[in-house]
């Protein structure tokens, strides 16, 4: 079993759907999760960063994290063609992140 | 705020070739320094870490090795690069449990 596993996608969804992307993992000791959103050929840029079980907000993106499950998600509200881009799920189990893992990625692309 | 710096942004070399990487920091003083690869369609493979000047990890075996000469720049480097090396490049720092990229270069071995 992969240590993070990614809805593989790719997800296309027409403007202003709400979209769900979602990771699981397998390592208990991961306790610091993050969200980050690549457009194509860029560096891949931090969306979201949680620490604790439960959700936050920011904007029209919710982070939800469910560390009794191992699942945690990203929510787009009112999805915009300037969502069009791969979503990657990262985790870490603290130490001042000396070893991040990421998810294989999730491409969206929003349909005007 | 912080800054990260990649250059160059875009490189094709021949197989055999030579090849240095170059990555710097504004910003932040002491950072936990990364280098990543990340193959097409494919998620981020991680190649080196660095905890500080000339404190250097290596995560996978290859042909490939990272410097740290200064606290703010991190090297990728190789004496002969090969096929299997293309792909985009990534460099990124870390502050506590939050880590960011650099814009990335994309290299291409002919």
């Amino acid at each position: 079993q992969k240590e993070v596993e990614q809805d593989p996608g790719p997800l296309s969804v027409p403007e202003g759907a709400i979209v769900s992307l979602n990771c699981t993992y397998s390592n208990s000791a991961f306790q610091y999760f993050m969200w980050y959103r690549q457009y194509s050929r860029k560096g891949p840029e931090l969306l979201m960063y949680t620490y604790s079980s439960g959700n936050k907000e920011d904007g029209r993106f919710t982070a939800q994290v469910d560390k009794s499950s191992k699942y945690i998600s990203l929510f787009i509200r009112d999805s915009q063609p300037s969502d069009s881009a791969t979503y990657l799920c990262a985790m870490s189990a603290g130490n001042y992140g000396q070893n991040f893992v990421f998810g294989p990625g999730t491409r969206l692309s929003v349909l005007p | 705020s912080q800054t990260i710096h990649q250059w160059p942004a875009t490189l094709v070399q021949p197989v055999g070739s030579p090849l240095s990487l170059e990555c710097t920091v504004e910003g932040t003083s002491n950072p936990n320094l990364y280098w990543y690869r990340q193959a097409a369609g494919r998620g981020l493979q991680l190649l080196f870490y660095s905890v500080g000047i000339g404190q250097i990890s290596s995560e996978v075996p290859q042909n490939l090795s990272a410097s740290r000469p200064q606290d703010w720049q991190f090297i990728l480097s190789s004496k002969k690069l090969l096929l299997s090396d293309s792909g985009f490049y990534l460099c990124a720092w870390s502050f506590r449990d939050e880590q960011y990229f650099g814009p990335g270069t994309r290299l291409t071995v002919t």
